[in-house]
């Protein structure tokens, strides 16, 4: 079935140093999703990506889908303390109609980030 | 508005009790969805419905029933729980299509 690596499990970074996470899929993903989840809270939507070679920004984060539409990453520019948290990718199981709605998650990066 | 409410946040389960877990949408949302979260493992899913009164199996379904009656609630049902059961449950909720989901607060459960 439909796999989703995420890489790597954890990542401990000083303030103002950068990170990265990477996702990789066994099937060509239609689109990928990106979460954030606080420590004890819940996935809260980052963004989408549906086109190959796709790169959209939000402020200090950078995101990429591959061009074969089977890898993206998240880069956060200077780090800071409001930062931490989980960073899961995820894609939709199977193609088109009703996959939409079931995704399949990465594990998740735990990101800390020492003041 | 509130999202995705799901109840209890918390809860102690022995071995072999049975419970709901509720989960209520007030987006008028399409697909919902329980997932659960052990660590290391990211988001699994179990359950899986794209409208009143269709369901189905995800990733991880044994154990576990699910009905949808109504667009807003779809309640998860351990049958008979175990302590494999122990973890953090997630519902969500999304539109048609290609878009982000709608993930409730969790509910935290411990099966001793």
């Amino acid at each position: 079935g439909q796999q989703v690596m995420q890489i790597p499990q954890y990542q401990h970074v000083q303030e103002g140093e950068d990170f990265t996470t990477y996702c990789n899929s066994s099937t060509t993903l239609s689109n990928i999703q990106w979460y954030k989840q606080r420590p004890g809270g819940h996935p809260v939507f980052l963004i989408q990506l549906v086109k190959s070679g796709e790169v959209k920004k939000q402020k200090r984060l950078t995101f990429q889908f591959g061009e074969a539409k089977k890898n993206s990453s998240l880069h956060i520019t200077a780090t800071q303390t409001t930062d931490v948290g989980t960073y899961f990718c995820a894609g939709p199981k199977g193609a088109g109609g009703t996959s939409y709605g079931k995704l399949t998650f990465g594990q998740g990066t735990i990101l800390t980030v020492h003041p | 508005n509130a999202g995705v409410t799901q109840t209890p946040k918390f809860q102690v389960l022995k071995t072999g009790q049975s419970m709901t877990l509720q989960c209520a949408q007030d987006m008028n949302h399409e697909y919902m969805s329980w997932y659960r979260q052990d660590p290391g493992m990211g988001l699994r899913l179990i359950h899986y419905s794209v409208g009143a009164g269709i369901t189905d199996q995800g990733e991880v379904p044994n154990g576990y029933n699910v009905s949808r009656s109504t667009t807003e609630d779809f309640p998860l049902r351990l049958l008979s729980a175990a302590p494999s059961q122990t973890s953090v449950y997630f519902c969500a909720s999304s539109p048609l299509g290609p878009t982000e989901a709608f993930f409730g607060q969790g509910t935290r459960l411990t099966v001793v």
